[in-house]
């Protein structure tokens, strides 16, 4: 199985700033990522798909890039309501896999 | 508009079994890969396994740690999707959530999860 390795586990920010997360899988996957935002008690949310191309309804201030076995999801002017967890998920190969997810906290 | 509802967690002793349903709504249900992805208490999201359409073989796939025991199956003149779970262990506590790409490789669609709980 295709292992999906992210960075940081969490991190604090405030609103306003821009964050970056990352995620590494463990053999080349192209730009088959996804990554999901996820708020307590309510299911995954798709925000990119094809590790850049914005989920309709996707606000702008996310984008995606990467390609190959690195890949970044950056929010710029974090909003209150993008406090959340974030996973990336390799569509590559079989079975599917995510990263272990990224809390995003305030500061 | 794209609906996935769950159904059917519920308490269960080891060993014992439960199914749950996944009704779809929105898409064309008979041409879609159907997911299911799982959430332990605080923990982070587990691909459990999935039914192919029909029209692509219909046949399931599963994730290692529950081959054997869980059992995908879709019935496509009720737009439902199942997950029989037998064998249960104390592991397979989690969230379930219903989820598909319709049509996408991504999964852009998910239901709002049904509990289940395996405890003695």
């Amino acid at each position: 199985d295709i292992q999906m390795t992210q960075s940081p586990s969490s991190v604090s920010a405030s609103v306003g700033d821009r964050v970056t997360i990352t995620c590494r899988a463990s053999q080349g996957i192209s730009v088959w990522l996804a990554w999901f935002q996820q708020k307590p008690g309510k299911a995954p949310k798709l925000l990119i798909f094809a590790a850049s191309s914005l989920q309709s309804g996707v606000p702008s201030r996310f984008s995606g890039s990467g390609s190959g076995t690195d890949f970044t999801l950056t929010i710029n002017n974090l909003q209150p309501e993008d406090f959340a967890t974030y996973y990336c998920q390799q569509a590559h190969s079989f079975p599917p896999t995510f990263g272990q997810g990224t809390t995003l906290e305030i500061k | 508009e794209v609906q996935l509802v769950e159904s059917g967690g519920d308490f269960v002793k080891p060993g014992g079994s439960l199914r749950l349903s996944c009704a779809a709504s929105g898409f064309t249900f008979a041409n879609a890969w159907m997911s299911w992805v799982r959430q332990a208490p605080g923990k982070g999201l587990q691909w459990v396994g999935r039914v192919k359409s029909k029209v692509d073989g219909g046949t399931a796939d599963y994730a290692t740690p529950v081959k054997g025991r869980l059992t995908i199956s879709r019935d496509d003149s009720k737009n439902m999707v199942y997950l029989q779970m037998s064998s249960l262990k104390t592991e397979d506590t989690a969230m379930y959530y219903c989820t598909t790409g319709a049509g996408s490789a991504y999964k852009r669609h998910w239901g709002q999860g049904t509990l289940v709980t395996v405890s003695s």
